[in-house]
C-alpha cells in the first residue's frame, strides 16, 4: 500500500503571500489530520477532516484553513503568511479518527 | 490545557547501552502512543497503549503505560545507531492527539 504523500516537499514564500499544501492519504483512510511542527513548539494539531467535514480544530488563527475532497485527498491553505509560519507541515491519515496516525514526509515551508 | 512533558530532551549514548525516556502529564489520557521521527521524515507509529499498567514489547523496545494512565515510559535495551531519532509520545483526548516535544536520541557506534 502506498503511504501518505505530500506536495510540495519544500516551499519558500514571502511574508503576506498565501500557500496551499496538498496531502494524499493512504488508500481507504477517510480521516486526514494536519499538524505544524516547529523546534520551539513541537508538533501542534491544526485540524482533522473526515468525509469532507472538519471534525476537530486546534488553536490556530483563521488564516489556517483546510478542506477535504470526496476522494479523501486534503489541502490546507495559509493566507497572509507571517515569518512565524515557517515550519514543517505534516499530514497524517487514519482509518476513522486521530488514533494511530500514519504521517507523510511533510512540507517544509520557509517564509522570508 | 493538557500537556505531555517528555524527559530528557536530549540523550547521547554509546551503542550497547540501555536507556529510558519518560512521558508525563497531570491529565488522564484514553490512550497513549509512541512515535519515532527521523530527520526529513514524518513520525512513524511504534506502539499504542490503552490500559493502565499495560506493558508492550517491540524487539528491544519496552513501552509501559502508568496505572493511572497519566504517564508512560520507553525503555531501549542495547541501543543501536539505527535507534537514533526523535521519540515522541502522544495522548488521545477529545478527538485530538496532543504531542510531547520529544526526546532526541543519538546512539554513537
Amino acid at each position: 500500500k502506498a503511504g501518505v504523500t505530500q506536495t510540495p516537499r519544500y516551499l519558500i514564500k514571502t511574508r503576506g503571500q498565501q500557500v496551499t499544501l496538498s496531502c494524499s492519504p493512504i488508500s481507504g483512510h477517510r480521516s486526514v489530520s494536519w499538524y505544524q511542527q516547529t523546534p520551539g513548539q513541537g508538533l501542534q494539531f491544526l485540524f482533522e477532516y473526515f468525509s469532507e467535514t472538519q471534525r476537530n480544530k486546534g488553536n490556530f488563527p483563521g488564516r489556517f484553513s483546510g478542506r477535504q475532497f470526496s476522494n479523501s485527498r486534503s489541502e490546507m491553505n495559509v493566507s497572509t503568511l507571517e515569518l512565524g509560519d515557517s515550519a514543517l507541515y505534516l499530514c497524517a491519515s487514519s482509518l476513522a479518527g486521530v488514533w494511530e496516525q500514519y504521517f507523510g514526509p511533510g512540507t517544509r515551508l520557509t517564509v522570508t | 490545557t493538557q500537556l505531555l512533558e517528555q524527559s530528557p530532551q536530549f540523550l547521547s549514548i554509546q551503542e550497547g547501552e540501555n536507556l529510558t525516556v519518560y512521558c508525563n502529564s497531570s491529565s488522564v489520557f484514553s490512550s497513549l502512543q509512541w512515535y519515532r521521527q527521523e530527520p526529513g521524515e514524518g513520525p512513524v507509529l511504534l506502539v499504542t497503549v490503552v490500559t493502565g499498567g499495560e506493558v508492550k514489547k517491540l524487539k528491544r523496545l519496552t513501552f509501559q503505560f502508568g496505572d493511572a494512565r497519566k504517564d508512560s515510559s520507553l525503555h531501549i535495551t542495547a541501543a543501536q545507531p539505527g535507534d537514533t531519532g526523535l521519540y515522541l509520545c502522544a495522548g488521545g483526548s477529545q478527538g485530538n492527539l496532543i504531542f510531547g516535544k520529544g526526546t532526541k536520541l543519538s546512539v554513537k557506534p
